[in-house]
């Protein structure tokens, strides 16, 4: 099975600075159409998980610009421009290639 | 708009069986592969099974199989995971996840194994 590394496990950030995740696959995501099987999701306490980017880098409908993903093959970056409070949550990044895996999480709380 | 909507989910005893169901729209579904995934409480998700398009391949994590089936129903546009021989560790808030691009879940149905 394609195993997901997330680093940090948590991130405390200030509201209006920058943050950053990162997700390692054991295995390549680049699928033979030239996507990256890749996407992150948050999930607030009591919801399910939300898309935030699908193919590594693009972003799904609705999520904010400050938002951004990059990466390939098997090294992925989710980054916030300027955090917001509503931003907490747990962080999830998923493989898609081949049957589904997660990243362990992110917890990302206000300092 | 794409939706998928669970049910079945409730308290079993172990060793119990329950039927999940997934009832999808807004996408054409005999196109995707369907998945189901679980959340046990305070932990990450963990994929559970999908089937392909046609239900012609099914695959399953390793602690579910044998126990798990894994079935749809294109006319219904709905896929089920029949689950027996159910364990305490089984627990777990159980999502249905459409395979399209992008993936989109549902809102999770919660199973209980307790005596």
């Amino acid at each position: 099975d394609i195993v997901m590394t997330q680093s940090p496990l948590s991130l405390p950030v200030t509201p209006g600075e920058p943050a950053s995740i990162s997700c390692r696959s054991s295995q390549s995501l680049l699928y033979s159409n030239g996507y990256n099987y890749l996407d992150w999701y948050l999930q607030k306490p009591g919801q399910s998980p939300q898309l935030l980017i699908y193919w590594a880098s693009i972003r799904a409908s609705g999520v904010p610009d400050r938002f951004s993903g990059s990466g390939s093959g098997t090294d992925f970056t989710l980054k916030i421009s300027r955090v917001e409070a509503e931003d907490v949550g747990v962080y999830y990044c998923m493989q898609a290639i081949h049957r589904l895996t997660f990243g362990g999480g992110t917890k990302v709380e206000i300092k | 708009e794409v939706k998928l909507v669970e049910s079945g989910g409730g308290l079993v005893q172990p060793g119990g069986s329950l039927r999940l169901s997934c009832a999808a729209s807004g996408f054409t579904f005999n196109k995707y592969w369907m998945s189901w995934v679980r959340q046990a409480p305070g932990k990450g998700p963990e994929w559970v099974a999908n089937i392909k398009e046609d239900g012609s391949d099914k695959d399953y994590v390793d602690s579910v199989k044998g126990r798990f089936t894994i079935f749809r129903d294109n006319a219904k546009t709905s896929t089920y995971l029949q689950m027996s021989s159910l364990r305490v560790e089984d627990t777990a808030v159980y999502y249905c996840v459409s395979q399209t691009v992008p993936t989109n879940w549902g809102q999770g149905t919660l199973v209980i194994v307790s005596s």
